[in-house]
């Protein structure tokens, strides 16, 4: 169980373009998502908390109107990159967490990640 | 400032050899730690997590993680790697109450056969 998938796995886009990636809990109600970015060699820097219904809580240097979080459902997130530019290529994850008591607070279902790449 | 780091970058070990992966943190109290691997193609795994109590946590595929206050260190060990193992190993802690993970760079294990 808890199984979070994304889509796409990989995307190329034009700069000046956006892309859509999708972020889905396959077999729980999510409370909240969160978007990550990865950069090479580097950890996973949070970009973003959402919960359903709710305006996403961006952190401190993410641009909230590049990075578009819409959290529709309790098992559907997505992140829009707009006008993308080459320097937004990152692997982006999505994870998510589910509110079921103590046995698994704070834990988070982690995606298989969505690699960017903007030419 | 808060931070989690795991000092060793790289790590390649011969398959059936034990296994040590350090983590550190810097936070004013004890925040809730846990370790992930991450593999090719897969998103990240939880091996196991740490809130209170016994500080040697038993974890998913033979992983075992020690919390030590007096060193704000959860070292990650394995008694005998298997070639399955090689991947990406992250630390992450949580603060305390904002359900908020932050991660240390990550240690890439490389198992030798």
């Amino acid at each position: 169980g808890a199984v979070v998938s994304q889509h796409p796995s990989r995307v190329i886009c034009k700069s000046g373009t956006s892309v859509k990636i999708e972020c889905r809990s396959l077999d729980f109600q999510a409370t909240t998502m969160f978007w990550y970015r990865q950069f090479p060699k580097k950890s996973l820097m949070l970009m973003a908390t959402s919960n359903e219904g709710s305006k996403a809580t961006y952190e401190q240097g993410v641009e909230k109107d590049k990075f578009l979080i819409n959290h529709a459902s309790l098992t559907l997130s997505t992140l829009t990159v707009t006008s993308a530019h080459p320097e937004d290529s990152s692997f982006y994850i999505c994870s998510a967490s589910r509110d079921s008591g103590k046995a698994t607070l704070y834990e988070q279902y982690f995606g298989p990640g969505t690699r960017l790449t903007v030419t | 400032a808060q931070s989690v780091t795991q000092p060793d970058i790289h790590i390649t070990v011969s398959e059936g050899a034990s296994l040590e992966l350090r983590c550190n943190y810097s936070y004013g109290a004890t925040p809730y730690l846990f370790w992930y691997v991450q593999s090719p193609g897969q998103g990240l795994q939880l091996l196991l997590k740490y809130f209170s109590g016994d500080t040697l946590v038993q974890g998913i595929k033979g992983f075992e993680a020690e919390f030590k206050r007096s060193q704000s260190s959860f070292n990650l060990r394995k008694p005998s790697v298997h070639w399955s193992d090689a991947a990406e190993y992250f630390c992450a802690v949580e603060p305390g109450g904002g359900n908020k993970l932050t991660f240390g760079t990550g240690t890439q294990l490389k198992v030798e056969l």
